[in-house]
């Protein structure tokens, strides 16, 4: 079945340097693949997600560019913020049997000064 | 923005007992889910809803009943809770316009911490 798989369960880093976040799948289709952010005490919420098309999706400095040759959709940063500590979650989406999602486990990441 | 509201918050159940997990969108979002969520294992799907009347099983469904009885609401219930089922649980809704979308957004309520003693 479909899974997503992140490697680094713990991830700690000085402020300023940059940021990526590993994640690979398997799918039997040509899935989506979405990142989702939750701070402390929050809820998860949407950071990136996938195009169809070959443009590489960014939103407050994060970018993941989707390789289907080596099935990774890893986030990255070029300089990590304070604000950037969270929980990161990559997911898949299979494009041939609907909408749910499969999570990974997660990567909490820590930024410190 | 997306409104997902989930109560309670916080509950302490014994083991035995009989939980309800309920969950409110005002977004008019046809599909809903609910996850739990665990240290080192992320989030998983316990059941899902594409409409009022319908639920489904996600990956982790046994011990869980779900009900949807409205396009608003989306309920989980324990019907004997175990201690095994203490996490947090999310609820979600998607902005599919059909019965599943592979590129929709999730959105999450403030999630539920239920702890079984």
């Amino acid at each position: 079945g479909d899974s997503v798989t992140q490697t680094e369960g713990l991830v700690t880093l000085t402020e300023g340097l940059p940021v990526m976040l590993n994640c690979t799948y398997q799918s039997t289709y040509s899935p989506f693949l979405f990142w989702y952010v939750q701070h402390l005490n929050e809820a998860p919420k949407l950071l990136l997600k996938s195009f169809t098309d070959n443009k590489r999706p960014e939103h407050q400095g994060f970018h993941a560019t989707l390789h289907k040759s080596s099935s990774s959709f890893h986030l990255q940063k070029s300089s990590a913020q304070l604000s950037d500590s969270a929980l990161y979650y990559c997911a898949l989406s299979d494009g041939g049997t609907g909408s749910k999602l499969s999570f990974g486990k997660g990567a909490k990441l820590t930024v410190s000064p | 923005e997306a409104a997902v509201t989930q109560s309670p918050r916080n509950k302490v159940a014994v083991t035995g007992g009989k939980v309800t997990l309920s969950c409110n969108q005002t977004n008019n979002h046809n599909n809903m889910y609910w996850y739990r969520q665990d240290t080192g294992h992320g989030l998983r799907l316990i059941h899902y809803s594409y409409g009022a009347g319908s639920t489904e099983k996600g990956d982790i469904p046994d011990g869980y009943k779900a009900s949807r009885p409205s396009q608003e609401n989306f309920s989980l219930i324990l019907e004997l809770a175990t201690p095994s089922q203490t996490s947090v649980y999310f609820c979600a809704s998607g902005d599919a316009r059909t019965g599943g979308s592979s590129a929709e957004t999730l959105y999450f309520g403030s999630g539920t911490r239920l702890t079984v003693l």
